[in-house]
């Protein structure tokens, strides 16, 4: 598989429960993040997590990096339905300016 | 708050004509990047840029694509002679420190074309 793959490709839940998505990728890396994109528009930036770093956490976010495993994964907690978009992981390798993008997870979280 | 602004939002092309797409960086950021978006498909990098040069092509970055600083606030991407397999979104984005930091993204130009 490519870099930044991500699974599942699409995950629907009832609002309340928790959504998790996960990334692996095959090089190493400086960094990971992770977007969200609503249908059509632009990428928002969520969460980065440093190669050095296990598990980081903003508001319902939640973020785990294994390097060893090389995977990720997001975990979204007391899911909204305004959550509903796609959720792309993307690597960042040393010595390098770009960001490698997953193929995305859709995210549907019903009323 | 400050965000990257991309003009036109659609655009509308004969094969074989020119576009070039518009972005507004956040202004105290250094690194500038455009990605495209063909359909259903990941988000693939073109270019970045940093120090008024190239720091970093994709091979999808052909002689058929330019990119420019040309007054300090604005950013462009050029591309000469459009093809049907351009059609994409394409997403402006920038960053402070490069890739140690995170991207903020344009909300895109979706480049049609006929």
């Amino acid at each position: 598989s490519q870099q930044g793959e991500e699974d599942p490709q699409a995950l629907s839940i009832q609002e309340g429960e928790n959504a998790t998505m996960n990334c692996s990728y095959k090089t190493s890396i400086n960094n990971l993040q992770w977007y969200r994109q609503n249908s059509g528009r632009g990428l928002v930036h969520l969460i980065l997590i440093r190669s050095n770093e296990r598990e980081k956490h903003s508001g319902r976010l939640r973020v785990t990096l294994d390097t060893s495993k090389k995977s990720s994964s997001l975990l979204i907690t007391a899911s909204r339905a305004a959550d509903t978009a796609s959720y792309f992981c993307a690597t960042a390798e040393y010595s390098s300016y770009k960001l490698i993008f997953g193929s995305g997870t859709r995210l549907l979280v019903r009323p | 708050e400050p965000e990257v602004t991309q003009t036109p939002s659609h655009q509308v092309t004969q094969m074989g004509q020119e576009v070039i797409l518009r972005c507004v960086p956040i202004s105290n950021h250094l690194y500038f990047y455009w990605y495209r978006q063909i359909l259903g498909q990941k988000v693939e990098f073109l270019v970045s840029f940093y120090n008024n040069e190239i720091s970093e092509k994709s091979e999808i970055f052909d002689d058929q694509f330019s990119v420019e600083r040309p007054d300090g606030s604005n950013f462009t991407l050029k591309i000469r002679s459009t093809k049907l397999e351009d059609s994409a979104m394409y997403f402006c984005a920038s960053g402070r420190q490069g890739i140690n930091t995170e991207a903020f993204f344009g909300q895109g130009t979706r480049l049609t074309v006929v």
